[in-house]
């Protein structure tokens, strides 16, 4: 089965704390994504990366940065917490082309104080 | 840009009714379609989905036709059970990127 693990479930951080989700997935996939989400507004693209060292913004990109060192790890970085970023956090991957699945971690609730 | 629009919620039936949950979609050139489901403090399950026009996709009961020609790609069950209550997001994948609706929350009751 693939797997996309999500580093932590539940964090409480500062705000103007350095926050770290982390997001692994064992099935070689090139596309990595970041979402967060919000009640009434669904999903809403943060970053997502097409292959190791690259990204691109996604719809919310500001206040967030990205890391993807490794093919199989996608890092979500808050320089600097806001309480407008307590949110739920996804992590997905697909393999790269047309018509796969993308598959989803479950998620990292962050609530910034 | 590409985006999706689906019916808000929430969907309130009985057990045993038939459900429709509207998704339309805008997009250049031709998307993957997909229906995802999250139950209460869970992450998001593929529920089903399809790649190519008058493609049809199901699973566990609910099935979506992939229209082109309305650009849409409704969700259908006839017969909802308790256990279907959750909040179905419709999305497009396209180029690379994973576009999501704004969710539907359905609630089914006894």
């Amino acid at each position: 089965d693939v797997k996309v693990t999500q580093s932590s479930r539940y964090l409480v951080k500062r705000t103007g704390e350095k926050v770290f989700l982390e997001c692994v997935q064992d099935m070689d996939h090139e596309n990595m994504f970041w979402y967060r989400q919000d009640p009434g507004l669904g999903l809403r693209l943060i970053y997502f990366s097409y292959d190791v060292k690259m990204k691109e913004k996604g719809d919310i990109p500001e206040g967030y940065s990205v890391s993807r060192e490794k093919k199989e790890r996608f890092s979500l970085i808050l320089e600097s917490a806001s309480t407008n970023q307590t949110s739920m956090y996804l992590c997905a991957s697909t393999r790269r082309g047309w018509g796969n699945t993308i598959y989803f971690g479950e998620g990292s609730w962050l609530t910034v104080v | 840009g590409d985006s999706v629009t689906q019916m808000e919620g929430p969907v309130t039936l009985s057990e045993e009714a038939f459900l429709t949950i509207n998704c339309t979609y805008t997009a250049t050139g031709y998307p993957s379609l997909f229906w995802y489901v999250q139950y209460p403090g869970e992450g998001l399950q593929l529920l089903l989905k399809a790649t190519k026009a008058d493609d049809k996709g199901s699973n566990k009961g609910f099935e979506a036709t992939y229209r082109k020609e309305t650009t849409s790609f409704h969700l259908e069950k006839g017969s909802v059970q308790v256990s279907d209550s959750a909040v179905y997001f419709c999305a497009l994948y396209n180029t690379d990127k994973l576009i999501f609706g704004t969710g539907t929350r359905l609630q089914v009751f006894p």
